[in-house]
């Protein structure tokens, strides 16, 4: 069975702070994908980047930056000079290879900015 | 290109009672999945559908269940709504061409039952 952890409920920093949001996954397959989701209050879903089980590059972009380490099982995420905007809950995913739209996520960290 | 678009935004329903809600993917999408959002159980997945075909299912009881059109257009229907149904319901599509293609989701239908 899969299973995405995110044991950061909420988090709270200042204006400019930088933050990192983590994500712990199981999975007993070799190819997966994994996925961080943005859901501002508005409710939908924004996409933020997915990455491989046979890369673990790690990207930047902009201010976010992602941290693949297979042998930690783990997929962290990391706000640089954090924004206002910045503020809603992130969600950490995961996919069986050849599951279609299954997706597996986390319970979603909720992030505040404040000015 | 526009976004997924579901239908309504809110509903409001009574235990019992039965709903229909729509969802249009991102066009050239063939592939629509829906998932419900609760505070205690989270995001969980419900179904898939590609091709006018359900590709996968999750744990649900049967009376969720889903179709989708030749024109990918998806609808997902509850039936003897229970209270505990109450929830955001998330439709994503995905082009599906790669194994790793992202899901788009919409804005999402907020139900209420009482």
């Amino acid at each position: 069975a899969q299973k995405v952890t995110q044991a950061q409920t909420e988090i709270s920093v200042v204006e400019k702070e930088d933050v990192t949001l983590d994500c712990v996954y199981e999975t007993r397959d070799t190819t997966y994908y994994l996925f961080w989701y943005k859901q501002p209050p508005s409710g939908e879903l924004v996409f933020l980047i997915r990455r491989n089980s046979f890369d673990e590059q790690n990207e930047i972009s902009g201010r976010y930056s992602w941290n693949f380490q297979k042998s930690t099982s783990s997929f962290n995420f990391t706000i640089t000079a954090s924004q206002v905007v910045d503020s809603a809950v992130y969600f950490c995913a995961l996919r069986k290879a050849g599951t279609a739209s299954k997706l597996t996520f986390g319970t979603g960290t909720r992030l505040q900015v404040t000015l | 290109k526009a976004g997924v678009t579901q239908t309504p935004r809110y509903l409001i329903k009574t235990r019992g009672q039965q709903v229909t809600l729509s969802c249009s993917p991102i066009s050239g999408h063939r592939s629509v999945s829906w998932y419900q959002q609760t505070p205690g159980q989270g995001l969980q997945f419900l179904f898939e559908y590609f091709s006018e075909t359900q590709r996968n299912k999750g744990n649900f009881p049967g009376r969720f269940s889903g179709r989708q059109f030749s024109n990918s257009r998806s609808e997902m229907n509850v039936s003897t709504l229970e209270l505990g149904d109450s929830a955001l319901y998330l439709c994503a599509s995905s082009t599906d061409r790669v194994d790793n293609s992202p899901l788009h989701f919409g804005n999402g239908t907020r139900l209420t039952v009482t």
